[in-house]
């Protein structure tokens, strides 16, 4: 399979806990988009990352939420002490270059309970 | 403020008909339009990509068309199925992919 694999698809924590999200990019792609989706709403933007680089993380919370994508492996969005509010689908969107076509994966489904 | 509306919120209609989204925008500058369909608890996948000089684009029986002066948009389904059901989502871009302006989507049910 070529395409954006997230992991896990659904995720638990109770609050206070961290939340670990991956995302590993179509084979060949170098830009990664982080999104997140409450219920009945659209998606919203989050971070953009390129090999290594933050290059826009203008939809991320400063506090709590942080994204990296190393050199090798997938690129993580990671959620220290999870809230309530945080419950919501996190997409992961990959692409070749900074404005070719989107792809993505079919999101992580995090609950905090 | 950069912003793109879409109407019907939602729709139902029987299979076998034709149905008509509409996407109206509000975005500076404009780079491209797409229209993605979002089956329930699925990624978006894009249907058509369509830049300032195009004023038709077809997907199959997907149809986008773009009118820049007017600032609208439509997605035309033809000859619905079943499967058509799911969310569709009107996206303008402002240059590259993290200065996509995102509409809410239409919610689009198929009834057999």
């Amino acid at each position: 399979n070529a395409g954006v694999m997230q992991n896990p698809r659904h995720l638990v924590r109770r609050r206070g806990q961290e939340a670990r999200l991956r995302c590993s990019p179509m084979k060949g792609h170098s830009h990664v988009y982080w999104y997140r989706q409450l219920p009945e709403e659209g998606l919203k933007f989050m971070v953009y990352l390129q090999k290594e680089n933050i290059i826009d993380e203008s939809g991320m919370p400063k506090e709590r939420f942080s994204a990296e994508f190393p050199k090798e492996g997938p690129s993580i969005l990671r959620i220290q002490q999870v809230v309530r509010g945080d419950s919501a689908a996190y997409f992961c969107a990959s692409s070749g270059a900074s404005d070719s076509p989107l792809h993505f994966g079919n999101g992580t489904r995090l609950t905090v309970t | 403020k950069n912003q793109v509306e879409q109407s019907p919120q939602s729709l139902i209609i029987l299979e076998g008909k034709n149905c008509t989204l509409q996407c109206n925008y509000t975005v500076s500058p404009f780079s491209n339009l797409r229209w993605y369909k979002q089956d329930t608890g699925r990624g978006p996948v894009s249907l058509t990509i369509m830049t300032f000089s195009e004023n038709t684009k077809s997907n199959g029986r997907y149809t986008a068309t773009l009118d820049a002066d007017t600032k609208q948009s439509s997605l035309h389904i033809t000859a619905s199925q079943l499967s058509d059901s799911a969310s569709y989502i009107c996206v303008v871009s402002a240059g590259s992919n993290y200065q996509l302006i995102w509409g809410a989507g239409t919610k689009l049910i198929i009834k057999p």
